[in-house]
């Protein structure tokens, strides 16, 4: 059974790009959650997608992108980046929603200058 | 809006002694409770969950039941061992579809 991946694993972008992340889930699962963790922080929730829908999302401005894949695979795209952007993003799979067990990737560590 | 407070840390505890990590959330309707944790240098793992009122999760000897009248989910574990060390997160998921995490807690048990 394969786990969650994410790539890349660290990024460094400029104040006002553009990133796109990616997160491959885990076999059989269809659902897949975002999340944001600044240094020292818990996770903070970004969006859930289920069956490549939209299907819950955190306090985040539109700004905070994503897609769902038919594979289930997902991305994230945040647009005109901020220094406040800079943090650990998590990419979490389960079989049915939050309810259910989350399989955490190992993240990828975005630096924003 | 819906929310998870946990004890801050860090904590340090030797081997064998009791833990008890509090948690206290805020939540419309009925949402489900877990503790994940996160092993150093290892990812976020579900630890237990419980799903309704008086339920008890349980795994690898720690335990939370889930007290709707105290809005509590309180970890506990009657004897630490030094492979315990970890930060330990509390979190819920309501019926909306949204998921929320306590800042996390560190535990540490010295031999």
């Amino acid at each position: 059974e394969t786990g969650v991946t994410q790539s890349p694993t660290h990024l460094i972008k400029t104040r006002g790009q553009q990133v796109t992340l990616r997160c491959s889930s885990q076999s059989g699962h269809n659902t897949v959650s975002w999340y944001q963790q600044a240094l020292g922080q818990g996770p903070q929730f970004i969006f859930q997608y289920y069956r490549e829908e939209e299907n819950g999302r955190g306090n985040f401005p539109p700004r905070f992108s994503g897609l769902q894949f038919p594979n289930y695979s997902s991305e994230l795209n945040v647009n005109a980046l901020e220094l406040d952007d800079s943090a650990l993003y998590l990419c979490a799979s389960s079989q049915g929603g939050t309810q259910e067990t989350q399989y955490f990737g190992p993240g990828t560590r975005l630096l924003v200058l | 809006g819906d929310s998870v407070t946990q004890m801050e840390g860090p904590v340090t505890l030797s081997e064998e002694a009791f833990l008890t990590i509090n948690c206290t959330y805020t939540a419309t309707g009925y949402p489900s409770l877990f503790w994940y944790v996160q092993y150093p240098g290892e990812g976020l793992q579900l630890l237990l969950k419980a799903t309704k009122a008086d339920d008890k999760g349980s795994n690898k000897g720690f335990e939370a039941t889930y007290r709707k009248e105290t809005t509590s989910f309180h970890l506990e574990k009657g004897s630490v061992q030094v492979s315990d060390s970890a930060v330990y997160f509390c979190a819920l998921s309501n019926t909306g579809n949204q998921f929320y995490f306590g800042t996390g807690t560190s535990l540490t048990v010295i031999p």
